[in-house]
């Protein structure tokens, strides 16, 4: 079955810091894969997705995740950290097998002044 | 502007007394799914509705029930809700499966 790996439940940066998500997933054929973010109580959002084409995905807010097949990796990152980033960031793998979402875990971001 | 709209966004309700939540989308989706996601966990699959198909996860307790009159709108009801259903509960919608999912922004509900 498809499983999504995120490494680091918790990841803290200071302001300005380069943001890095890890983001790991099962699958032989190339899935879409989407990253999503979560504030307090809220809804999901989606940030940017890897359907096909292009390898390096640009979202909002400035964030970009790159699609390694080699890796099986769709890491999130983005530059300089804002103290509005503080979310928590879901990826997520289709499953062609069960035409389902797979969620990673997700990963608390923090970012300190 | 085209969104997933979801009330109440608190509810409050009694143990064993039933509650529904009620979801609407302005998207025009054929797919419109339910979610359950509890503190720090990732969202929670509890079925799905394909147009007027309703597709259950085998592990989604029958406490749990779902009505979609049209395409616009799809309600969850929880027949008898015990402490362990407090959670958040999340609406979302697809174009199709395997499609980017559109989530609305959550209804908590707390049970007494």
């Amino acid at each position: 079955a498809q499983s999504v790996t995120q490494l680091g439940s918790h990841v803290s940066v200071s302001e300005g810091a380069l943001v890095l998500l890890r983001c790991n997933y099962s699958s032989s054929v190339p899935p879409y894969l989407f990253w999503y973010v979560q504030y307090p109580n809220q809804g999901l959002q989606l940030l940017l997705k890897y359907t096909t084409g292009a390898t390096l995905v640009k979202g909002i807010n400035g964030f970009e995740a790159e699609f390694k097949k080699s890796e099986t990796s769709f890491h999130l990152t983005k530059p300089s950290a804002h103290m509005s980033d503080a979310a928590e960031y879901f990826c997520a793998v289709s499953d062609y097998n069960t035409d389902k979402l797979i969620f990673g875990t997700g990963t608390r971001l923090q970012v300190f002044p | 502007d085209a969104m997933v709209i979801q009330n109440p966004r608190y509810q409050v309700t009694q143990f064993g007394k039933p509650v529904t939540l009620s979801c609407s989308q302005t998207l025009n989706h054929n797919v419109m799914y339910w979610y359950q996601q509890k503190s720090s966990q990732a969202p929670k699959l509890l079925f799905h509705y394909y147009d007027k198909d309703f597709n259950n996860e085998a592990d989604t307790p029958d406490n749990f029930q779902s009505r979609r009159p049209n395409t616009s709108f799809c309600f969850l009801d929880i027949r008898s809700p015990g402490l362990g259903d407090a959670a958040m509960y999340l609406c979302a919608t697809s174009r199709d499966l395997l499609e980017t999912q559109y989530f609305g922004p959550g209804t908590r509900l707390l049970v007494l």
